[in-house]
């Protein structure tokens, strides 16, 4: 069964304190990986989307990275409006998306 | 472009009651998918629709709930007899075609009293 996991659960960092989250997976075949932003109360907020190994994309702060097992969400001098659940889902040519249970990030000001 | 729209925000209902959530797409969007998430949980798939067809189901309690995406109108997710364990909150995904990107609405949460 395809799987998706994430790490850490939670993450709380000073504003200014660069981290990453690692999302993991097993999957018979990938079309394309997806990484999402979750505010409480409100929908999942589409970041990016990966389709293939070595792939990168950037935006603001944050940056997202692919490898054949993995994928990285960078997070560069974070503020405290990037607290957030951070959400990664990956299209395994099926008929849905497959989500990982999130990371909760904290930043302090 | 308006987002995917759901309503209404917040249901409340009693044991017994029949719950109905409504789902409108992005404009263009002819997918779309039902998702349900409870505290502390992941997005969990319950269905995926286009026009007029049910696609997929599989993550759908076969029992009480039901899905429908008509040729005009919302999509709309049903639960008859609702009891305590279906409150949640459900979110509507909707993209231009299958693998794309789904967009996703603000939510209906759902409290079953």
């Amino acid at each position: 069964e395809d799987q998706v996991t994430q790490s850490p659960e939670a993450l709380r960092l000073q504003e200014g304190e660069s981290s990453s989250l690692n999302c993991s997976y097993t999957v018979s075949g990938l079309r394309g990986l997806f990484w999402y932003r979750q505010d409480p109360g409100k929908g999942p907020e589409f970041l990016f989307t990966l389709y293939s190994a070595g792939e990168e994309k950037e935006k603001e702060r944050l940056k997202a990275t692919l490898t054949k097992k993995e994928s990285f969400l960078h997070i560069t001098a974070p503020k405290p409006e990037d607290s957030a659940t951070y959400l990664c889902a990956l299209d395994n040519y099926g008929q849905n998306f497959v989500f990982g249970p999130g990371t909760r990030l904290s930043v302090l000001p | 472009n308006a987002g995917v729209m759901q309503n209404p925000r917040h249901l409340v209902r009693r044991r017994g009651q029949e719950a109905r959530l409504r789902c409108s797409p992005m404009k263009g969007h002819s997918h779309v998918y039902w998702y349900r998430q409870l505290p502390e949980e992941g997005l969990k798939f319950m269905v995926y629709l286009q026009k007029e067809n049910i696609i997929d189901e599989s993550g759908m309690p076969k029992e009480r709930f039901s899905a429908e995406f008509p040729k005009e109108g919302p999509s709309i997710l049903r639960i008859q007899q609702v009891v305590r364990g279906d409150s949640a909150a459900y979110f509507c995904a909707s993209s231009p075609d299958l693998g794309e990107t789904q967009y996703f609405g603000p939510g209906t949460r759902l409290l079953v009293l």
